[in-house]
């Protein structure tokens, strides 16, 4: 139980263009999921945290117009990247959790491999 | 604030011997705390985590962690390593204003044969 899917697992796409990941909670229903990125030298931030049918909250330093984090059902996140350049390439995480799990632990996804040309 | 120290990037051990990979937290209130591992190119996998209770936190694939509140650590460890151990790990401590993890740097684990 408690799978999360993550789509594509790689991207590749030219300067300018606007990128879509899919978040998937595939057996559980998903009130909070979050969207991490992840840079070469391994550490994890937190960009956003989304709720199911609200707005996201985003960290700070991360821009809402260039990644639109869209969670509009208790199964599916939606991250795009908007005018993707090339200091946009990342590995890019999801992770869910249902009510009152977040205490617990969050059940992340596999990972989006963004590469901007 | 909350924060979460691995002081180590990389921690090499030989097949069979114990592991430890260390992790320091700062924390107003009580800690939650988790360790999650991460092979490459994959999302993380959740090992561990402390809410309450007892000290020692047994987790999956073998692996243990021991809270330690006066010296607010909770070190990950394994009596005995396997090569298939050698991964990415990232100690975590849930934020106490929500449901946000703050996660460490994360400590590359290496088994060797």
């Amino acid at each position: 139980g408690a799978v999360v899917s993550q789509h594509p697992s790689r991207v590749i796409c030219k300067s300018g263009t606007s990128v879509k990941i899919e978040c998937r909670s595939l057996d559980f229903q998903a009130t909070t999921m979050f969207w991490y990125r992840q840079f070469p030298k391994k550490s994890l931030m937190l960009m956003a945290t989304s709720n199911e049918g609200s707005k996201a909250t985003y960290e700070q330093g991360v821009e809402k117009d260039k990644f639109l984090i869209n969670h509009a059902s208790l199964t599916l996140s939606t991250l795009t990247v908007t005018s993707a350049h090339p200091e946009d390439s990342s590995f890019y995480i999801c992770s869910a959790t249902t009510s009152g799990r977040a205490l617990y632990e969050q059940f992340f996804g596999p990972g989006t491999r963004l590469t901007v040309l | 604030a909350q924060s979460v120290a691995q002081p180590e990037d990389q921690v090499n051990v030989a097949e069979g011997n114990p592991l430890t990979v260390k992790c320091t937290y700062s924390v107003s209130g009580n800690p939650y705390l988790f360790w999650y591992v991460q092979y490459p190119n994959r999302g993380l996998q959740f090992l561990l985590k402390y809410i309450t209770g007892d000290n020692l936190v047994k987790g999956s694939y073998g692996f243990e962690a021991e809270f330690n509140k006066s010296q607010t650590s909770f070190h990950l460890k394994k009596p005995s390593a396997l090569v298939s151990d050698s991964a990415l790990y990232f100690c975590a401590v849930r934020d106490s204003g929500g449901d946000k993890l703050i996660f460490g740097t994360g400590t590359r684990l290496q088994v060797f044969p």
